[in-house]
């Protein structure tokens, strides 16, 4: 089955120290997206891909990063987390079309970062 | 700016019965998308049902059903005949028609009661 999947379920990082979480798809679609997630709360959008083009949100700290080597491929990486940086993280995929309304994103089962 | 209110933090419903939950919504582009996900303690964002802004009908999909109320920018959610798995978290969103990204309210935790 066409899908989205993301590594590692669950992540435990010491506090400083760079973690990179990875995300593929196997849908071809043009978008991925990250999202952060903390407790009983509504995902917030990090940042997201087009394509090759790269499209950081206003408010999205410098400590994360983000790459996409291919169409599949994604990484979120976080370059010195802190306790606040606990959450659980999201991948999504979309294919756009014309108008955007009817878009609907394709998530993966997330990955839930500890930072000790 | 699109916002999206869900102003049911939680709700108990019980086995068998049907809950609606509710999701107004305020935007000013005429065309729009509006969506529910559905998130259990697993963590994956499910994809339940959408309405779009010019659609005549209320969307249907198996037990879950949109009360869209254009006028009153309600899309209220109505799950008929809970089951023990639709203990979720529940989150209403809108797509504008250049949206790069969906814009979510801040969710309605369910819990159905055997």
């Amino acid at each position: 089955d066409a899908m989205v999947i993301q590594n590692p379920r669950y992540q435990v990082t010491q506090f400083g120290k760079p973690v990179t979480l990875s995300c593929s798809q196997t849908l071809n679609h043009n978008v991925m997206y990250w999202y952060q997630q903390k407790s009983s709360q509504a995902p917030k959008l990090l940042f997201h891909y087009y394509d090759k083009d790269f499209n950081n949100e206003a408010d999205t700290p410098d400590n994360f990063q983000s790459r996409r080597p291919n169409t599949s491929f994604c990484f979120l990486d976080i370059r010195s987390p802190g306790l606040g940086d606990a959450a659980m993280y999201l991948c999504a995929t979309s294919r756009p079309g014309t108008p955007r309304t009817d878009e609907k994103l394709f998530f993966g089962s997330g990955t839930q970062l500890s930072v000790l | 700016a699109q916002k999206i209110t869900q102003t049911q933090p939680g709700m108990f419903v019980q086995e068998k019965e049907a809950v609606t939950l509710d999701c107004t919504y305020d935007t000013s582009d005429p065309s729009y998308g509006l969506f529910w996900y559905k998130q259990p303690s697993s963590g994956e964002m499910i994809f339940l049902i959408y309405q779009g802004s010019y659609d005549q009908q209320n969307a249907t999909e198996g037990r879950y059903s949109l009360n869209f109320q254009k006028a009153r920018k309600s899309a209220n959610l109505v799950i008929s005949a809970s089951q023990l798995g639709d203990s979720a978290m529940y989150f209403c969103a809108m797509r504008g028609p250049l949206d790069y990204k969906l814009s979510f309210g801040a969710g309605t935790t369910v819990t159905v009661r055997a």
